[in-house]
């Protein structure tokens, strides 16, 4: 069984439309997160949500929008989409945030979005 | 803020030779050090962490020690080989997230 799983694997749109990527883990995780990987491969956090509750938004323009309808997913929406959304992104959960240091993230398989 | 920097790459090398990735970073207090791996077509996994000075971490033959003085956890393997072909990121876990390094593409030719 797949420990995070995303969807779309692959997302190919026009600019301006708004589309969405669901994600799901299975592992009774408490925190999930978004994280964008650019074409150079560097990757960057963009939320975190915590027991439902949104913990960071690291500057992200506000066209992105998480939802978490419970602790076992975290949705990504992205509005107005634009040429510089073209990215993957990946979905990851971990066990607890601030209190334990030896905790890992888990990845899901990522989601390349590439608006034309 | 807490960063994480790592050797830029390409890293292209024949089987069989030695590796070493940079990584130092920058934190407030004792942050634990990570390496994460990410072969093509897959989200990252964990290769070996390490939570306290002078900790090494190890896994399918890589290694780093986290060394406080010099602020850095190269990551380290003795003999590569074609499988280990990916890109590895450096990380570091704050108080409240996991930082990555920008990623170091290695190429193994056989």
């Amino acid at each position: 069984d797949t420990a995070v799983s995303q969807t779309p694997k692959y997302l190919v749109t026009q600019m301006g439309n708004d589309k969405s990527i669901k994600c799901e883990q299975n592992l009774g995780h408490d925190t999930m997160y978004w994280y964008k990987q650019d074409s150079k491969k560097f990757l960057k956090i963009m939320f975190s949500y915590n027991n439902k509750e949104l913990i960071i938004n690291e500057t992200v323009p506000n066209r992105f929008s998480p939802k978490s309808p419970d602790k076992a997913h975290l949705n990504l929406h992205i509005n107005s989409l634009e040429l510089g959304d073209s990215a993957v992104y990946f979905c990851a959960s971990s066990q607890l945030l601030g209190g334990g240091t030896n905790e890992k993230l888990f990845f899901g398989s990522g989601t390349q979005l590439s608006v034309l | 803020g807490d960063s994480v920097t790592q050797m830029e790459g390409p890293v292209t090398l024949s089987e069989e030779a030695c590796l070493t990735i940079n990584c130092t970073y920058t934190a407030t207090g004792y942050p634990s050090l990570f390496w994460y791996v990410q072969y093509p077509g897959e989200g990252l996994q964990l290769l070996l962490k390490a939570t306290k000075a002078d900790d090494k971490g190890s896994n399918k033959g890589f290694e780093a020690t986290y060394r406080k003085e010099t602020t850095s956890f190269h990551l380290e393997k003795g003999s590569v080989q074609v499988s280990d072909s990916a890109v590895y990121f450096c990380a570091l876990r704050g108080d409240d997230k996991i930082i990555f390094g920008k990623g170091t593409r290695l190429h193994i030719l056989p």
